[in-house]
């Protein structure tokens, strides 16, 4: 079946270092590429997405670029703070929209 | 500001139980969405709904089932608990742009 993996499971970086999470999916149908964060004890929430018409998308500190050729889409967060410590899910969408596929997650920790 | 609400935050059930989890949405969101969650396996889809009284199955969808009988409401249903469905349970609901709501999780346990 369609799956997305995601890479690496767990990063640690020091506060103002770089993270970069990366992604591949199987799905040539897929057409829509969301990032969700979800902190401890909380829900999943979208922090930036992509549409395979677009090559990089910037949103202040976290960025995402995709590779459709290869299948490949990364998460970029800059100057990293002890608040972006989180699980980090990235997805596939199909053109259908109704099925999104997950990563496994990584689980980002930044150590002040 | 979309709010998707879940029943119980925490359930400790009995093997062989039929449990019901409830999610809510308050968006008019026509699409709806069951997921579990479990440690090093992400978010897998049990099922979902893209209209009232419509559902399809997700990648395991196996000891589930689910209703829609009005649109803001998604129910779950696990007809005889097992311990193997120990694990979170997340309700989403889904707008225009695709991008999911999530609920904030009801975390099962089958003892």
């Amino acid at each position: 079946g369609e799956n997305v993996e995601q890479h690496p499971s767990t990063l640690s970086v020091q506060e103002g270092d770089s993270a970069v999470i990366k992604c591949t999916y199987s799905d040539s149908a897929s057409n829509y590429f969301p990032w969700y964060k979800q902190e401890l004890g909380k829900r999943p929430q979208l922090i930036i997405d992509i549409r395979s018409n677009v090559g990089e998308k910037k949103d202040q500190r976290i960025a995402v670029t995709l590779n459709k050729t290869a299948k490949h889409f990364s998460l970029h967060i800059t100057e990293t703070q002890p608040e972006d410590s989180a699980v980090y899910f990235c997805a596939a969408v199909n053109t259908g929209g109704f099925k999104t596929i997950f990563g496994a997650g990584t689980r980002l920790f930044v150590k002040a | 500001d979309v709010k998707v609400t879940q029943s119980s935050r925490y359930l400790v059930k009995r093997t062989g139980e039929k449990v019901f989890l409830e999610c809510v949405q308050d968006m008019d969101h026509e699409n709806m969405f069951w997921y579990r969650q479990d440690p090093g396996l992400g978010l897998r889809l049990i099922y979902f709904s893209y209209d009232v009284k419509m559902k399809e199955k997700g990648d395991i969808p196996e000891g589930y089932s689910v209703s829609r009988e009005k649109k803001e409401r998604f129910s779950l249903i696990l007809e005889s608990a097992s311990t193997n469905q120990t694990s979170m349970y997340l309700c989403a609901s889904r707008d225009t742009f695709y991008e999911q709501y999530f609920g904030p999780g009801t975390r099962l346990t089958v003892t």
